[in-house]
């Protein structure tokens, strides 16, 4: 079955840290692969893109990787804020349907002062 | 812009009751969408819609059904409410494939 997969377990890190967050997908072939942030009682908000021929994607403090041979992407987010603190779900664009973007259960990220 | 605005904010429906959801944007935008999230889950995709007059299934159409008769608006009507339905949802829409989404602030809905 096609699946997306990320850590249900909270990560819980210093301020000033490295946060990486994992996102791995199974029988699926994705043509983008997107990052999100969700705050609690709000809807999600875009923060990166990469494509199925990039390898890495950087804005500011964030960072997305991605494996097509290991079917994983990694979102980094350095020198981490306790601003950062929210949900991040992963999702992508199937590429036998460039219409859809089906969404992963999301990791919670809690940054400590 | 306002973006894309969902209305109600909140609902409460008794079990076999309907309602639409109502979406709109105002971005032009061609790719309109319906999540349904659970509490602590992911979204979980409803209908989607390329343009006017296209839609089709996601991965949890039963119990819905959309209409896309402009290009702003995209409405989610649930027949015969089930407690099932107890959800937030959320319309989002995108320029075409491979931009970013923009979401609305989400209804949340209780079906009693």
């Amino acid at each position: 079955s096609q699946k997306i997969e990320q850590n249900s377990e909270a990560l819980n890190i210093q301020e000033g840290k490295t946060a990486t967050l994992t996102c791995n997908y199974t029988n699926y072939s994705p043509a983008y692969l997107q990052w999100y942030r969700q705050d609690p009682g709000r809807g999600p908000v875009f923060l990166l893109l990469i494509r199925e021929n990039e390898k890495e994607k950087r804005k500011e403090r964030l960072k997305v990787t991605f494996d097509t041979t290991l079917k994983q992407s990694l979102f980094h987010i350095t020198a981490s804020q306790p601003a950062d603190s929210a949900t991040y779900l992963c999702a992508l664009t199937p590429s036998d349907s460039s219409y859809k973007l089906i969404f992963g259960s999301g990791t919670r990220l809690l940054v400590r002062p | 812009n306002a973006g894309v605005t969902q209305t109600p904010k909140f609902r409460i429906l008794k079990i076999g009751q309907s309602m639409t959801l109502q979406c709109a944007q105002d971005m032009n935008h061609n790719y309109m969408y319906w999540y349904r999230q659970d509490p602590g889950m992911g979204l979980k995709l409803i209908y989607y819609s390329v343009g006017a007059g296209i839609t089709d299934k996601g991965e949890v159409p039963n119990g819905y059904n959309v209409s896309r008769s402009t290009t702003e608006d995209f409405p989610l009507r649930l027949e015969l409410a089930a407690p099932s339905q107890t959800s937030v949802y959320f319309c989002a829409s995108t320029t075409f494939s491979g931009t970013g989404v923009d979401f609305g602030s989400g209804t949340q809905l209780s079906v009693l």
